[in-house]
């Protein structure tokens, strides 16, 4: 069975430091990944995706997240961190069978991201 | 030029109302879906459509009743609102695979039950 962990619930950092929040996924098949962000009282916007392309993938905002198989893990990294960072990040995992993988769309249970000035 | 539209924002109701939350989507999409968010921002998928039809519906209680007129609208129905259905209320877009294509997401529904 496909999972997502987000370890961390909450996570803070100082603005300029480096972020990183991580996920884990459980996967019997080749899994697509994804990070999406939420801001405060808006909708979910996705931040950057793996499909098998490369295992560094490059998002908005100076995002990225690596993809290690060996590891099962698919953290996401920020260099440096601004205020306008602070929001909610949520790992996503899609399964890559059937028709329709909608039952299928996974997400953690998300990492609430704090900058301190 | 908003891509997911849902209205209204904010929705405040007593307890054993029936209310509707509208969502539309502009992207040429075929397949739609509700989403629940709940305090402590953990998501669940509720129902989702392709092409006008159903093709998930999670373990939702019956009093919920979405429906799509066109693959455009997908709407929500809720009957008898309890105090548990208060929680933000998200309709979300994808093309029709969805495996590697992501979600579009409206600004959510915030429903209190009081």
């Amino acid at each position: 069975a496909q999972s997502v962990t987000q370890l961390g619930s909450h996570v803070s950092v100082s603005e300029g430091a480096l972020v990183l929040l991580r996920c884990n996924y459980s996967s019997s098949v080749p899994p697509y990944l994804f990070w999406y962000v939420q801001y405060p009282n808006q909708g979910l916007q996705l931040l950057l995706k793996y499909t098998s392309a490369a295992t560094l993938v490059k998002g908005i905002n100076d995002f990225e997240a690596e993809f290690k198989k060996s590891e099962t893990s698919f953290h996401l990294t920020k260099p440096s961190a601004h205020m306008s960072d602070a929001a909610e990040y949520f790992c996503v995992v899609t399964h890559t069978r059937g028709y329709s993988s909608a039952s299928k769309i996974i997400f953690g249970s998300g990492t609430r991201l704090s900058i301190r000035p | 030029d908003t891509a997911v539209s849902q209205t209204p924002k904010y929705l405040v109701t007593q307890m054993g109302n029936d209310k509707s939350i509208k969502c539309e989507q502009n992207l040429g999409h075929d397949t739609m879906y509700w989403y629940k968010q709940d305090s402590k921002k953990f998501l669940k998928i509720m129902f989702s459509y392709n092409n006008k039809e159903l093709i998930i519906n999670e373990t939702v209680p019956n009093r919920f009743s979405p429906k799509s007129p066109d693959k455009a609208h997908l709407n929500l129905h809720i009957n008898s609102l309890e105090l548990g259905d208060s929680a933000v209320y998200f309709c979300a877009s994808s093309p029709e695979d969805s495996r590697n294509s992501p979600l579009h997401f409206g600004n959510g529904t915030r429903l209190t039950v009081t």
